[in-house]
């Protein structure tokens, strides 16, 4: 069936350095890739996302790269801040036949910036 | 600044008792979904509807779980009887029209099963 796998599963880094963390998705036919944050006890919530007709987007801090081909995308946090770490989720769209689709969610990768 | 809300936020309740949760979607969404997180098994999908309508449910067992949206401002869900493995945090979120559009999250039932 239709899986994401995200590695790695867990990320600690210094306060000031990049934290870079990789998913991998089984259906080529995935179209939409978002990237959720969930802070402790909290709702997960949208930070970026991309779509397949392009292989890049940046929003200040954050970035996503998008390889169709290898069916691979990743998200990239510059100069990290201790207020970036949190759980933070991939997910590919899947498309259900005429009935829509669905997000297929990576297991998570826990993000700890030390000070 | 819109927001899903989802009631209760915390529910501890025994073995075979029924649990409803629900929540409101925002306001002029048109899609609804239910999500399951556990540690083990991370955020899955259980149940999808669009204007109202149920395209998905895949992801939910069947002979113990009910989704349903009686009117658009309203999705609920029910499992009957509970067990100690339904135990976890339960999300709805809501977006605009097509399941690539953002998915907005609400707070979360967590819910216990004793």
């Amino acid at each position: 069936g239709e899986n994401v796998e995200q590695h790695p599963s867990t990320l600690s880094v210094q306060e000031g350095d990049s934290a870079v963390i990789k998913c991998t998705y089984s259906d080529s036919a995935s179209n939409y890739f978002p990237w959720y944050k969930q802070e402790l006890g909290k709702r997960p919530q949208l930070i970026i996302d991309i779509r397949s007709n392009v292989g890049e987007k940046k929003d200040q801090r954050i970035a996503v790269t998008l390889n169709k081909t290898a069916k691979h995308f990743s998200l990239h946090i510059t100069e990290t801040q201790p207020e970036d770490s949190a759980v933070y989720f991939c997910a590919a769209s899947i498309k259900l036949g005429n009935q829509g689709g669905k997000l297929i969610f990576g297991q998570g990768t826990e993000l700890s910036v030390k000070p | 600044d819109a927001r899903v809300t989802q009631t209760p936020r915390h529910k501890v309740t025994e073995m075979g008792q029924e649990v409803t949760m629900r929540c409101q979607p925002i306001l002029g969404h048109n899609t609804v979904f239910w999500y399951r997180q556990t540690m083990m098994q991370g955020l899955e999908l259980l149940a999808y509807f669009r204007n109202r309508a149920p395209l998905d449910d895949s992801g939910m067992p069947k002979d113990r779980f009910s989704a349903e949206m009686p009117d658009a401002t309203l999705a609920t869900l029910k499992i009957q009887p509970s067990e100690p493995r339904d135990s976890a945090v339960y999300f709805c979120a809501s977006g605009k029209l097509a399941y690539t559009d953002t998915q907005y999250f609400g707070p979360g039932t967590r819910l216990t099963v004793l």
